[in-house]
Order: structure tokens, then C-alpha cells, then sequence
């Protein structure tokens, strides 16, 4: 069974600029989860999307946010880049529903310069 | 104050010794505990979770969970340097939602 897919794995970003990450979740999962890690925050949670709907979302700014797909995919856009948007993140898939383990991907890093 | 503390540590340990981590947690709403290993350059994998109070065996691991005190524990026995990694806690809402706490980077020396 393949795991949940992550791209790109590395992404270098100029202040200001916009970027879209991609998660392709377990097939049959039909929540995706996107976390923020930074050494010095940890994991954060910034939304979950379950059937296309945002069920859940953490305090990240307006500049964060997703969409998911009819098939599962889900996409992350970051607008207007800062310094402190440098991360890994990182999208976790489940099936959404009941006692749920989640699945991580590899993640993104995303450096701003 | 967060919702999850842990102390990041690092904690280093000889092979074969047992390794102690622990996380406490502020919200009673939490219903489900997970521990999570992570590896560097790698997402987070889950170990082993746990609903309520009380002790669960997974092989070398177990989870501890005290609701009265909202405390969380794991342990590993018989330590393997295979076992250097981040271990995370995560508590669990209901609504399907993680809050993991900074993660405990453990070195098992051979």
C-alpha cells in the first residue's frame, strides 16, 4: 500500500512570494492533516480537510490555507512568504473518522530567504 | 501555557537501559493519547496509543496514561540504538485532532 506522498520534498522561497504544497493521502483516507514543525515550536496543527470540507483549523494566520480534492488530494497555500514561514511541513492522512491513526509523509521543507 | 509540554531533552542512554519520557497535558477533553517516533529527515510514525488510564504493552514499549494527573508516560526497555529518534506525545480531541507536544530526542549508545 503506498504511503502518503509529499511534493516537492524541498522548496527555496523568496520573502513575499507564494507557494503551494501538495499531499497525496492513503488511498481510502479521506481526512488530510497539515503541521507546521519548527525546532522551536514542534508540531503544530494548521487545518484538517475531511470530503473536501475544512473540519478543523489551528491559529495560523490567514496567509495558510487548503483545499482538498474530490479524489483526496489536498493542497497548502502560503501567501505573501515571511522569515518565520521556514518549516518542515508536513501532511498526516487517516480515515477521518472513529479512533483514527494518522499516516505522516516525509514533509516539505521550505526555506525562506 | 501550552496545551502539551514535554521536555525536548536530548536524553542520551547506554544500550539495553531503560528510557523514560513523559508529557503532561492541561485540557481534560483529551480522549485518546498516541506516541509518535520520528526520525531525522523523516515524518512522524506512529507507536502505539492508548484510550484510557492505565498501562499498555507494545513489545518493548509501554504506554502509561494518568488521567487524575493528566500525566503521559512511555517507556522502552531494552534500548537498541535503532531507538535514537524524536518521540513525540499526542494527545487526541475527539475531533480528530493532534496536539503533540515538542518531542523527546533520545541517543541509545552502543
Amino acid at each position: 500500500k503506498a504511503g502518503v506522498t509529499q511534493t516537492p520534498r524541498y522548496l527555496i522561497k523568496t520573502r513575499g512570494q507564494q507557494v503551494t504544497l501538495s499531499c497525496s493521502p492513503i488511498s481510502g483516507h479521506r481526512s488530510v492533516s497539515w503541521y507546521q514543525q519548527t525546532p522551536g515550536q514542534g508540531l503544530q496543527f494548521l487545518f484538517e480537510y475531511f470530503s473536501e470540507t475544512q473540519r478543523n483549523k489551528g491559529n495560523f494566520p490567514g496567509r495558510f490555507s487548503g483545499r482538498q480534492f474530490s479524489n483526496s488530494r489536498s493542497e497548502m497555500n502560503v501567501s505573501t512568504l515571511e522569515l518565520g514561514d521556514s518549516a518542515l511541513y508536513l501532511c498526516a492522512s487517516s480515515h477521518g473518522t472513529g479512533v483514527s491513526e494518522a499516516f505522516f509523509g516525509q514533509g516539505t521543507r521550505l526555506t525562506v530567504v | 501555557q501550552k496545551e502539551v509540554e514535554q521536555d525536548p531533552g536530548p536524553l542520551s542512554v547506554p544500550e539495553g537501559a531503560i528510557v523514560s519520557l513523559n508529557c503532561t497535558y492541561s485540557n481534560s477533553a483529551f480522549q485518546y493519547f498516541m506516541w509518535y517516533r520520528q526520525y531525522s529527515r523523516k515524518g512522524p510514525e506512529l507507536l502505539m496509543y492508548t484510550y484510557s488510564s492505565g498501562n499498555k504493552e507494545d513489545g518493548r514499549f509501554t504506554a502509561q496514561v494518568d488521567k487524575s494527573s493528566k500525566y503521559i508516560s512511555l517507556f522502552i526497555r531494552d534500548s537498541q540504538p535503532s531507538d535514537s529518534a524524536t518521540y513525540l506525545c499526542a494527545p487526541v480531541r475527539g475531533n480528530n485532532r493532534l496536539a503533540f507536544g515538542k518531542g523527546n530526542q533520545v541517543v541509545v549508545i552502543p
